[in-house]
């Protein structure tokens, strides 16, 4: 078993729609959790860091942590044609400076 | 600015040469990385080093050396012994405080051997 699983998509979707994305991830010792954005050809930004279970907001976008599922979900609310990119997972247990990293997942939002 | 800065962006390489990817950060980051990323396969770990002098491997080092000489300055040479050297390299560094280890990467360099 891998130890970050993130479906691949590709996810289309209308502009204005909800996305939902995710990971899975089976190393308990996680405790820090990010969400990357990449564009075609870019470096990845950080959106959005978490640390542990609960909730964060930042204006469209909101990072949910469920530790006792080991289960992070990135929702993007009235989602924009600029928003069409591949969306990374990222976690570590805190203890060390490696990150591991989801395959990501690739999104189109249609005009 | 402060940021990543990763050089050349483009770069061709013969098979059977040593190229060296250059990477700068003015963030006064502690740590750095660098990455390599092909289709389907995500962001695997090459090289990472938490302080000046020091590195260590990561998941797929073989064929691949760095150094760090300085705090702000930390390159990569991909060697002829890469079998399969063409790909997107990212840089990253990161700051290591209480609250977490965050990550930020460089625009990133892609190397095609021809």
């Amino acid at each position: 078993q891998k130890e970050v699983e993130q479906d691949p998509g590709p996810l289309s979707v209308p502009e204005g729609a909800i996305v939902s994305l995710n990971c899975t991830y089976s190393n308990s010792a996680f405790q820090y959790f990010m969400w990357y954005r990449q564009y075609s050809r870019k470096g990845p930004e950080l959106l959005m860091y978490t640390y542990s279970s609960g909730n964060k907001e930042d204006g469209r976008f909101t990072a949910q942590v469920d530790k006792s599922s080991k289960y992070i979900s990135l929702f993007i609310r009235d989602s924009q044609p600029s928003d069409s990119a591949t969306y990374l997972c990222a976690m570590s247990a805190g203890s060390n400076y490696k990150l591991t990293f989801g395959k990501g997942t690739l999104l189109t939002v249609n005009p | 600015d402060g940021g990543i800065t990763q050089s050349p962006k483009y770069l061709f390489r013969k098979e059977g040469q040593n190229v060296t990817l250059s990477c700068e950060q003015n963030l006064n980051h502690d740590a750095m990385y660098w990455y390599r990323q092909d289709p389907g396969q995500g962001l695997r770990l090459i090289y990472y080093s938490q302080i000046v002098n020091d590195f260590q491997k990561g998941d797929i080092a073989e064929g691949y050396s760095v150094s760090r000489e300085k705090k702000e300055s930390f390159p990569l040479t991909v060697t002829s012994a890469q079998k399969n050297p063409t790909a997107f390299y990212l840089c990253a560094s990161s700051i290591f405080r209480s609250s977490g280890n965050t990550i930020y990467f460089g625009e990133g360099s892609w190397l095609t051997v021809v």
